[in-house]
């Protein structure tokens, strides 16, 4: 059954590193998606892409946030200067289409910034 | 801004018996809900959805049901079985709307007990 992969599966770092975390979606699927949950909080939705740019972002997904589909096959969400608060669980998603329709997720990067 | 709530953080449930899981929204756009399950250290796998056009989706031994005027969704599941055992998340976007993110309740965690 075709799945969402990311990579590396636990990414340690010290505060103002750059860190890139990335995503293989379903191969069929137009739309991408990074979504992170804080350790004992809701998953919250980050930004979504469709057609190379993207088509959504929270407040969370400031400047120092961004995503890139450099091969179109990847998905790689960067973070050019950690915060200890950027400690939490990176999910990459993917859909077939827009509308109703559920989006598959990976399994996730736990990220932790020290 | 909750707009997507589970009251609920956790429920316990004998085995073979029905669990409901609930989940209430504010916002009227919504128009597409979905189930996600999660286990620890995993990504959220998508269990069930509703369209706002319906009141009631069944597959196998989950069945959503969705009373719009109340802003309030459920999850039934039956017979429950022991891995079951997860946190369930309620899951609400407005693809009507041309809004494909999706907004997560805070999760509720099913315990069933053997």
């Amino acid at each position: 059954e075709p799945e969402v992969t990311q990579t590396p599966s636990h990414q340690v770092t010290q505060m103002g590193q750059e860190v890139i975390l990335r995503c293989v979606p379903i191969s069929n699927h137009l739309y991408f998606y990074w979504y992170r949950q804080i350790l004992g909080q809701k998953v919250e939705f980050l930004v979504s892409f469709y057609n190379n740019e993207i088509s959504e972002k929270s407040e969370i997904f400031d400047d120092q946030f961004s995503v890139e589909r450099p091969d179109g096959s990847n998905f790689t969400l960067k973070i050019r200067s950690t915060k200890l608060e950027d400690s939490a669980m990176y999910f990459c998603a993917s859909s077939p289409q827009a509308g109703n329709t559920e989006a598959f997720f990976g399994q996730g990067t736990r990220l932790t910034v020290v | 801004d909750q707009q997507v709530k589970q009251n609920s953080p956790s429920l316990s449930v004998q085995e073979g018996r029905i669990s409901i899981l609930n989940c209430d929204y504010t916002n009227s756009m919504f128009d597409y809900f979905l189930w996600y399950k999660k286990y620890p250290a995993e990504g959220p796998t998508f269990l069930i959805s509703i369209s706002s056009i319906k009141d009631k989706n069944e597959d196998g031994r989950f069945t959503v049901f969705l009373n719009k005027s109340a802003k309030h969704l459920s999850l039934h599941i039956v017979p429950s079985q022991p891995g079951d055992s997860a946190v369930y998340f309620c899951a609400a976007s407005a693809p009507n709307f041309g809004n494909e993110k999706l907004t997560f309740g805070t999760g509720t965690r099913l315990t069933i007990i053997p």
